[in-house]
């Protein structure tokens, strides 16, 4: 069965420091991997994609992540934090075999301190 | 273009009544999934429809249904609802042999 491990369901990192937000995937096909933003009582936004090619993928917001096959991961990345960035983030696995569903990872809700 | 659309945001309802929740999705877009999140299970997946059919579903008891009309738009019910059932339901739109889903800000379900 498909599989989304976020590790660490809090980070907290300083403005301008580094964010890392990690994500491992369990699947036995090639997948389309999604990162997404929630804010408080909202839904969430799409960041970024990864479905072919690239495995570099850059998205909105300062934001980008690398697609490891080799290590089953897709990690999201931010050279510089910023206030705004605060809010929970969700890896997600789609198959292309199952029309629209998406497995969700538990979530990481990211702190930025001033 | 519009985003997704959910109606009502916020709804209470008491432990045994049905509920029915609506999603106009982006224009172009035919197929429209639902999510339950919870704080205890995290994000999800109940059903998807495409072109009024539904493609997909997820482990949900039978109180939990959809439906999709021609115009894309979709409903979901959930009858003899229980405390449990309290969460944010998201509505998703995806473009026809796209996997990204875009998504709407939910509707905010108490059940009371």
């Amino acid at each position: 069965a498909q599989s989304v491990t976020q590790l660490g369901s809090h980070v907290s990192v300083s403005e301008g420091a580094l964010v890392l937000l990690r994500c491992n995937y369990s699947s036995s096909v090639p997948p389309y991997l999604f990162w997404y933003v929630q804010y408080p009582n909202q839904g969430l936004q799409l960041l970024l994609k990864y479905t072919t090619g690239a495995t570099l993928v850059k998205g909105i917001n300062g934001f980008e992540a690398e697609f490891k096959k080799s290590e089953t991961s897709f990690h999201l990345t931010k050279p510089s934090a910023h206030m705004s960035d605060a809010a929970e983030y969700f890896c997600a696995v789609a198959l292309y075999n199952q029309g629209g569903k998406l497995i969700f990872g538990q979530g990481t809700e990211l702190s930025v301190k001033p | 273009k519009a985003g997704v659309t959910q109606t009502p945001r916020y709804l209470i309802k008491t432990r045994g009544q049905q509920v029915t929740l609506s999603c106009s999705p982006i224009s172009g877009h035919r197929s429209v999934s639902w999510y339950q999140q919870t704080p205890g299970q995290g994000l999800q997946f109940l059903f998807e429809y495409f072109s009024e059919t539904q493609r997909n579903k997820g482990n949900f008891p039978g109180r939990f249904s959809g439906r999709q009309f021609s115009n894309s738009r979709s409903e979901m019910n959930v009858s003899t609802l229980e405390l449990g059932d309290s969460a944010l339901y998201l509505c998703a739109s995806s473009p026809s042999g796209q996997y990204e889903a875009f998504f709407g800000q939910g509707t905010r379900l108490t059940v009371v």
